[in-house]
């Protein structure tokens, strides 16, 4: 079984400040994972992704994230804020994909990511 | 342009009644997911489709159902034996590589 745990329902930075938004998962099976934003009443959007390979992965919008084994951690990072990266931000963890295609996906709660002048 | 649309955008339903959310893509995806979204709560997988005339229940199915006659539509019937129906519902397909692709949702609220 998969879970994920996102530390900080809320975060707040100041434009141009770091972003880190925090991921723990756990999965039985080497895990892929995911990073995905939600606009207010609108559906989820990846901003990026691990399978395997590089532990640093870039993304859309000047996001990465370091899937971190040892501490079964896949952390989202942005060097500097901007006012449209004011959003929710969801980690989700796949154990393994379905026989006939396709990927159980399980989400963490959420991080509001709300961002200051 | 390829995606997936989701069909109302809002709607409103009084105790009792049956609705039906309608969900679509162009995509060529095989698998197809329905998620609830609560504040607070993330995203939870109610039913999922991995080919045409085949779905699965999961984490939270009771009070739904689903049909997949066509590999392009996968509609949602949220039922009267579903007692918190409001929510905003999430439809999403999905490629070999894992990636879902999400539509716009649904907000349901129940009168």
């Amino acid at each position: 079984a998969q879970s994920v745990t996102q530390l900080g329902s809320h975060v707040s930075v100041s434009e141009g400040a770091l972003v880190l938004l925090r991921c723990n998962y756990s999965s039985s099976v080497p895990p892929y994972l995911f990073w995905y934003v939600q606009y207010p009443n609108q559906g989820l959007q990846l901003l990026l992704k691990y399978t395997t390979g590089a532990t640093l992965v870039k993304g859309i919008n000047g996001f990465e994230a370091e899937f971190k084994k040892s501490e079964t951690s896949f952390h989202l990072t942005k060097p500097s804020a901007h006012m449209s990266d004011a959003a929710e931000y969801f980690c989700a963890v796949s154990g393994s994909f379905l026989t006939g295609g396709g990927n159980k996906l399980t989400f963490g709660t959420g991080t509001q990511l709300k961002v200051e002048l | 342009d390829g995606g997936i649309t989701q069909s109302p955008k809002y709607l409103f339903r009084k105790e009792g009644q049956n609705v039906t959310l309608s969900c679509e893509q162009n995509l060529n995806h095989d698998a197809m997911y329905w998620y609830r979204q609560d504040p607070g709560q993330g995203l939870r997988l109610i039913y999922y489709s991995q080919i045409v005339n085949d779905f699965q229940k999961g984490d939270i199915a009771e009070g739904y159902s689903v049909s997949r006659e066509k590999k392009e539509s996968f509609p949602l019937t949220v039922t009267s034996a579903q007692k918190n129906p409001t929510a905003f519902y999430l439809c999403a397909s999905s490629t070999h590589t894992g990636e879902l692709f999400f539509g716009e949702g649904s907000r349901l609220t129940v009168l």
